[in-house]
């Protein structure tokens, strides 16, 4: 079983849907970091949250510590979206981060 | 651009030859970390250096490959006689301290033929 899962694996949208992603993950965490990778492979590192929740433009990230799981939103989604999103776990101990297998997300106009 | 640069972008190695990556962190970070993506794969963790030390190097394979970070000069992640097993995409990432967000560089695309 993967340190970390994400769901769904695969997700198409119409332009302007709400789109949401899911991880979860079974390690403890220092850190919870969701990235986006574009077509051509270069990595955004989007978000690095540890409690509670981040805004930043259309996108939104939350943490349920709790739970053990993450979500990250995008509202109004638009084409420009379409990439990979990547959820990784840093864990409390160790330097090893846990990576999902991301999400390809492909936003038709 | 102060990012993480990375290069070569692309690089085609016959089998047995050498694989030499290079990654020059964002200027004023001293903590580089490599990652390996296979095809059709996630990301995994290979290594985490600081300014000459390796501090965690738990994803490395055991042989052929090996990773240093000087204290003049890029990192480099080094593969001896490479396998049609290494061809993979290979990121780099900086911070400046340790639990800070990682600025990642654009990755190379390791071909073995």
């Amino acid at each position: 079983k993967n340190e970390v899962e994400q769901s769904p694996q695969n997700l198409t949208a119409q332009e302007g849907e709400f789109i949401t992603i899911n991880c979860s993950y079974s390690v403890g965490i220092s850190a919870l970091h969701w990235l986006q990778q574009h077509p051509g492979g270069g990595i955004v590192s989007l978000f690095m949250l540890s409690s509670g929740k981040k805004k930043h433009g259309r996108l939104i990230a939350t943490i349920n510590i709790q739970e053990k799981h993450s979500s990250l939103h995008i509202t109004a989604s638009h084409p420009r979206d379409s990439a990979v999103y990547i959820c990784a776990a840093e864990p409390n101990t160790g330097n090893q981060f846990y990576f999902g297998t991301g999400t390809s997300l492909t936003v038709i106009p | 651009n102060a990012g993480v640069m990375q290069n070569p972008r692309h690089l085609v190695r016959r089998r047995g030859q050498e694989a030499r990556l290079r990654c020059s962190p964002v200027k004023g970070h001293s903590h580089v970390y490599w990652y390996r993506q296979l095809p059709e794969e996630g990301l995994k963790f290979m290594v985490y250096l600081q300014k000459e030390n390796i501090i965690d190097e738990s994803g490395m394979p055991k042989e052929r490959f090996s990773a240093e970070f000087p204290k003049e000069g890029p990192s480099i992640l080094r593969i001896q006689q490479v396998v049609r097993g290494d061809s993979a995409a290979y990121f780099c990432a900086s911070s400046g301290v340790r639990n800070q967000p990682q600025h990642f560089g654009d990755g190379t695309r390791l071909s073995i033929l």
